[in-house]
């Protein structure tokens, strides 16, 4: 069973500090790692995906991916009551490059 | 115009009852998937096609049945619905864009509940 992993939180963090929320899955050979947010009762809206390792920045978003200890990170420098939504982390497992396999996510709040 | 739609947006419906949740896009992409959501449980793939002639179960596709009209059409039955089928349920495109992976994007979502 493939599997990714996600503390379902919340995570609570003071307006304009890092958030920063993590993921780990279970197949090595794992190719594209995407991180999407929902706010509740809306729809799954991408963020940002990674497949190289190392850090991806996207303005307030960087993404960091590292394979050899099987995790990938999404950091939100600045954070503002806006972010606060669940964050989902979502991985294309070997062979499988349009299927993703979803983590149960991780809620944020940003508190004023 | 919205790149994924989904109707109906709400529905709620009996237990024994057929029921079709329906997904265009505009998007022009090739691949479309159905998912649902569950509070704790995340979003879990039902069935997914990479084209009008290719369906492929996920893995909770029992108690279910699709049908890929066109490119732009993929629709998502329950043939006899159930309680433990009330749920959020998602259709999703994706294509191997410029990014040089596979982006899926979500349509706004249909809640069903099944009483």
């Amino acid at each position: 069973q493939k599997e990714v992993e996600q503390n379902s939180g919340p995570l609570s963090v003071p307006e304009g500090a890092i958030a920063s929320l993590n993921c780990t899955y279970s197949d090595r050979g794992s190719q594209s790692f995407f991180w999407y947010r929902q706010y509740s009762g809306k729809s799954p809206e991408l963020i940002m995906f990674i497949y190289s390792n190392g850090d991806k920045e996207d303005g307030r978003f960087t993404a960091q991916l590292n394979k050899a200890s099987q995790y990938v990170s999404l950091l939100i420098r600045d954070s503002q009551p806006s972010d606060s939504a669940t964050y989902l982390c979502a991985v294309s497992f070997t062979g499988t490059a349009s299927k993703l396999t979803f983590g149960t996510g991780t809620r944020l709040q940003v508190t004023l | 115009d919205a790149d994924v739609t989904q109707t109906p947006r709400n529905r709620i419906t009996k237990t024994g009852k057929r029921i079709m949740l329906e997904c265009s896009q505009t998007k022009g992409h090739d691949r479309m998937y159905w998912y649902r959501q569950d509070p704790g449980l995340g979003l879990r793939l039902i069935y997914y096609s990479f084209d009008v002639k290719d369906i492929n179960k996920g893995e909770i596709s029992d108690g279910y049945s699709v049908s890929r009209q066109a490119q732009a059409k993929f629709s998502l039955s329950l043939e006899s619905a159930i309680p433990n089928q009330t749920a959020l349920y998602f259709c999703a495109t994706s294509d191997f864009g410029t990014s040089g992976t596979y982006e899926q994007y979500f349509g706004p979502g249909t809640r069903l509940t099944v009483t």
